[in-house]
């Protein structure tokens, strides 16, 4: 059974650094790409970004310069990084495996996501 | 960028009758990339719907996805009262961004 473990603070400050880590069991983070989706309080969800095990990256381009994600295989995590954080990036961050290699079929694996709270 | 627009925005049916949840985007969706979640509160979000038309393993067969280029449906026959819950429909491009989402349904009981 495949389980996806969002970890992190949960409190973060005004300009800092939210840093957060998905640690996959059950399956291989070489095996497929992976996602982090966040979600505002009382909001829709929000598409952050995607990594392959190679490395490959995509981020939304309103995050762009602010995101950094990546992948460390011998640990079987993936991991995101949003700087100069403000109060509009509290939300619940949520991992998440694409069905297929293909990544044309959605997230069919989450994690049960980690609420990240931005604050002075 | 393709914006995604759901309707209408809150449904309020009765358990045993039949829902339809519309999804339409402002352009074209690539080869109908459209797949749709269900989120119930405190949950994550759950796969339904992938390709408009295929259903994820383990989902019921009263849930069923139809569309095709900017106009998408989830139909639910029959809802059963774990049905009440929101649902998102999202595309998948290969322009920036890649993935989005629309802005939910929320399906309530009547």
């Amino acid at each position: 059974q495949v389980h996806l473990q969002e970890s992190g603070p949960g409190l973060v400050k005004t300009s800092g650094t939210l840093s957060l880590t998905c640690t996959v069991s059950g399956d291989s983070v070489s095996s497929n790409w992976w996602s982090w989706v966040r979600q505002p309080p009382k909001k829709g969800l929000e598409w952050i970004g995607e990594i392959y095990h190679s490395g490959t990256t995509y981020c939304d381009p309103s995050l762009k310069s602010r995101v950094t994600i990546s992948v460390d295989k011998s640990k079987n995590q993936f991991s995101l990084i949003l700087t100069s954080v403000t109060a509009a990036d509290t939300a619940v961050y949520y991992c998440a495996r694409h069905l297929g290699i293909a990544r044309t079929r959605g997230f069919d694996i989450w994690g049960q996501g980690t609420m990240v709270t931005v604050s002075s | 960028e393709i914006v995604l627009t759901q309707s209408p925005g809150t449904l309020s049916l009765s358990p045993g009758e039949g829902a339809t949840l519309s999804c339409r985007a402002s352009q074209s969706v690539s080869d109908n990339y459209l797949a749709w979640y269900q989120q119930k509160p405190g949950q994550a979000p759950r796969l339904l719907i992938y390709n408009a038309v295929s259903r994820a393993t383990g989902i019921p067969d009263r849930f069923s996805g139809s569309g095709s280029g900017t106009d998408f449906t989830l139909t639910i026959s029959r809802l059963e009262p774990e049905d009440f819950a929101d649902y998102y429909c999202q595309r998948y491009g290969t322009s920036a961004p890649r993935y989005s989402f629309g802005q939910g349904t929320r399906l309530e009981i009547k």
